[in-house]
């Protein structure tokens, strides 16, 4: 029963690293979705997708990158690590629109710091 | 565009009480409004959902909102609250879109 899986749990980068962010899900949903989530500013859309192949910005695309090969896969892409990309990021996947009358489901999180 | 409101960042309540989380949102059309739950060092979780009909909502663990129309408000209740609840919750707006606002969340905190 693992649902949206996302790896590492945790991770410390140095200025103008790279490095990606995994998720994957194993319930068939064609939607996924990167957020960040900030200290009193909530979650901010990154990136989504709503099948494989496609892929979109959302409020915050800037310094970051996803792809879609797969329905299961989401990996999110930081090409040159900044300090203002320290922050929480929840990956999210949902059958339909989660705008819609559907439910989204999140992984635990990559709490990733940048230094 | 839409937008959501939660002024309260944190509500400290004692255990066995009554606690409400006000949501507020902005939109000249009609939304879909949602709350959600996150527990410490967890993902998301949905709570409820309000799409149409009734304006009294009902989710999981108790809590239940209402969706005011007049005063664009869906706040959040539940009668009794328990240390188990202790989490952050976001109020969430959608558009009938692919994508959802969070408002910026209300940390609760329950007390012995």
């Amino acid at each position: 029963n693992a649902g949206v899986t996302q790896t590492p749990k945790f991770r410390i980068l140095k200025i103008g690293q790279s490095m990606t962010l995994q998720c994957t899900q194993d319930m068939n949903h064609n939607y996924m979705y990167w957020y960040r989530q900030d200290p009193g500013m909530g979650l901010k859309l990154i990136y989504y997708s709503v099948g494989a192949g496609i892929t979109d910005k959302g409020e915050v695309p800037n310094g970051y990158n996803v792809s879609r090969s797969t329905t299961e896969d989401f990996p999110l892409r930081l090409e040159l690590a900044a300090p203002s990309q320290t922050s929480v990021y929840f990956c999210a996947s949902s059958y339909s629109g989660v705008g819609m009358n559907t439910e989204a489901f999140f992984g635990q999180g990559t709490r990733l710091t940048v230094v | 565009a839409q937008s959501v409101t939660q002024l309260d960042s944190q509500v400290p309540v004692f255990e066995e009480a009554p606690v409400e989380l006000r949501c507020n949102y902005s939109s000249s059309v009609s939304v879909y409004l949602f709350w959600y739950v996150q527990y410490p060092n967890q993902g998301l979780q949905l709570l409820l959902k309000y799409l149409s009909g009734s304006t009294l909502v009902k989710g999981i663990n108790g809590f239940e909102a209402e969706f005011n129309k007049s005063q664009t408000s869906f706040h959040l209740r539940k009668p009794s609250v328990h240390i188990s609840d202790t989490a952050e919750y976001f109020c969430a707006v959608s558009l009938y879109t692919d994508k959802l606002i969070f408002g910026t969340g209300t940390r609760l905190q329950v007390f012995p």
